[in-house]
């Protein structure tokens, strides 16, 4: 069964870096979507991109964030300058156009 | 008033027992509506979509209604694998991001 895939699943950063998170949507879809979800709360949505552009994003999704689908396959999450605030788990999701939407097993960013 | 809400628990079931918990939602337009389940520290993966009519899968039934803006989800014949949380989800459209509530939290016991 075709899944989502994310790398790497722990991220250690210090504040102030830059991080890339990356993942592998499944491959005939066309939604991707980044959440995140800080220990202890809900999942939260960041952004969502079609057709190669952001089609929404949340306030959590400020300057500092931005999203590349730099080839046919992979769906990235840039942090410029990460702050303590930004650790939690980043979830990657895809749909193919229906309202389903499948998620990837995430990335653990712990800003130190 | 949050989103989407649900009672976080825990609900503590015996073993081949049934629960019941609920959700409400604020946002009237909101269109599709599912239950996932995430175990501890893993994504969220789907359960089941909730059609109006209501729908049923296995031991699970979920119920939507649209005029008290609420779905439920019951399980029978809890198992020990069934221990998770939750997460009631909704969103306004296909391609259209995915509100999550803040989960319950179901322990199994034997």
């Amino acid at each position: 069964e075709p899944e989502v895939t994310q790398t790497p699943s722990h991220q250690v950063t210090q504040m102030g870096q830059e991080v890339i998170l990356r993942c592998v949507p499944i491959s005939n879809h066309l939604y991707f979507y980044w959440y995140r979800q800080i220990l202890g709360q809900k999942v939260e949505f960041l952004v969502s991109f079609y057709n190669n552009e952001i089609s929404e994003k949340s306030e959590i999704f400020d300057d500092q964030f931005s999203v590349e689908r730099p080839d046919g396959s992979n769906f990235t999450l840039k942090i410029r300058s990460t702050k303590l605030e930004d650790s939690a788990m980043y979830f990657c999701a895809s749909g193919g156009g229906r309202e389903t939407q499948y998620f990837g097993p995430g990335t653990r960013l712990l800003v130190l | 008033r949050k989103e989407v809400e649900q009672d976080p628990g825990p609900f503590n079931v015996p073993e081949g027992a049934t629960v019941a918990f609920n959700c409400t939602y604020s946002n009237s337009a909101s269109q599709s509506f599912f239950w996932y389940r995430q175990d501890c520290r893993k994504e969220p993966k789907l359960l089941m979509s909730v059609y109006s009519s209501g729908n049923e899968d296995g031991r699970f039934t979920a119920q939507l209604n649209r005029a008290s803006q609420y779905i439920s989800l019951l399980i029978r014949d809890s198992k020990l694998s069934d221990s998770a949380t939750y997460l009631c989800v909704v969103n306004k459209a296909a391609g259209n991001k995915l509100t999550f509530g803040g989960g319950t939290r179901v322990l199994v016991k034997p």
